[in-house]
């Protein structure tokens, strides 16, 4: 299967702390993106993970359980500007150049 | 900081016509991809393209669909005879590296077909 889940929509005050969730099913996983999509704009590329583990960004943290097939975004100290939608990506082994299969997307609104 | 660009910004086109989207990918890049966008859905890959050949194309791709790196610097997307399902944002794409652990998307096409 190709399908990656994650929620619809996900509301936060500014300062706070949110935790968005991705779960992937494949049969030959290669790595899990993350990427920020404010309305109207492209895909920006925040982080990735092929290994377990958690990987840091400033703000941004993503970690990643291949044997779950999960991975979350953490996204720290909240500002207006993180509104956005935060999309989840898979890339497959067998795919050359890394084609990226695209969740739907989380809408996050954050609150002042 | 370098980027991909696009033009046009937004083409409205009738049904039936040819159109083709321009991209210009981050100049010392050397794999290119297209992928669409159908408002409030989700983001769908078409077509990946290295050393003048296309790589991998998903089944949107289809024979209508062509690409082309017609000098270098220039990355196009051609649909022969578009359809009104065609309307979408349409997203260049480069990345360096072999895998392209990071892709760099340009800003969009929109795309609307009457």
């Amino acid at each position: 299967g190709q399908n990656i889940d994650q929620p619809t929509e996900m509301t936060a005050t500014e300062g706070a702390i949110v935790q968005i969730n991705c779960t992937y099913q494949t049969s030959g996983f290669n790595g899990l993106f993350w990427y920020q999509q404010h309305a109207g704009e492209a895909p920006t590329f925040l982080s990735y993970n092929v290994l377990d583990g958690l990987e840091e960004k400033g703000r941004f943290s993503s970690f990643l359980s291949r044997s779950k097939g999960y991975s979350y975004l953490l996204l720290k100290e909240l500002q207006m500007k993180d509104s956005a939608s935060y999309l989840c990506a898979r890339r497959d082994r067998g795919s050359t150049l890394g084609r990226l299969y695209f969740g739907r997307g989380t809408q996050l609104t954050v609150w002042p | 900081e370098p980027e991909v660009t696009q033009t046009p910004s937004h083409q409205v086109t009738q049904m039936g016509q040819e159109v083709i989207l321009r991209c210009v990918p981050i100049s010392n890049h050397l794999y290119f991809y297209w992928y669409r966008q159908i408002l409030g859905q989700k983001v769908e890959f078409l077509v990946s393209f290295y050393n003048n050949e296309i790589s991998e194309k998903s089944e949107i791709f289809d024979d209508q669909f062509s690409v082309e790196r017609p000098d270098g610097s220039n990355f196009t997307l051609k649909i022969r005879s578009t359809k009104l399902e065609d309307s979408a944002m349409y997203f260049c794409a480069s990345s360096e590296a072999l895998g392209g652990w990071e892709q760099y998307f340009g800003p969009g096409t929109r795309l609307t077909v009457t």
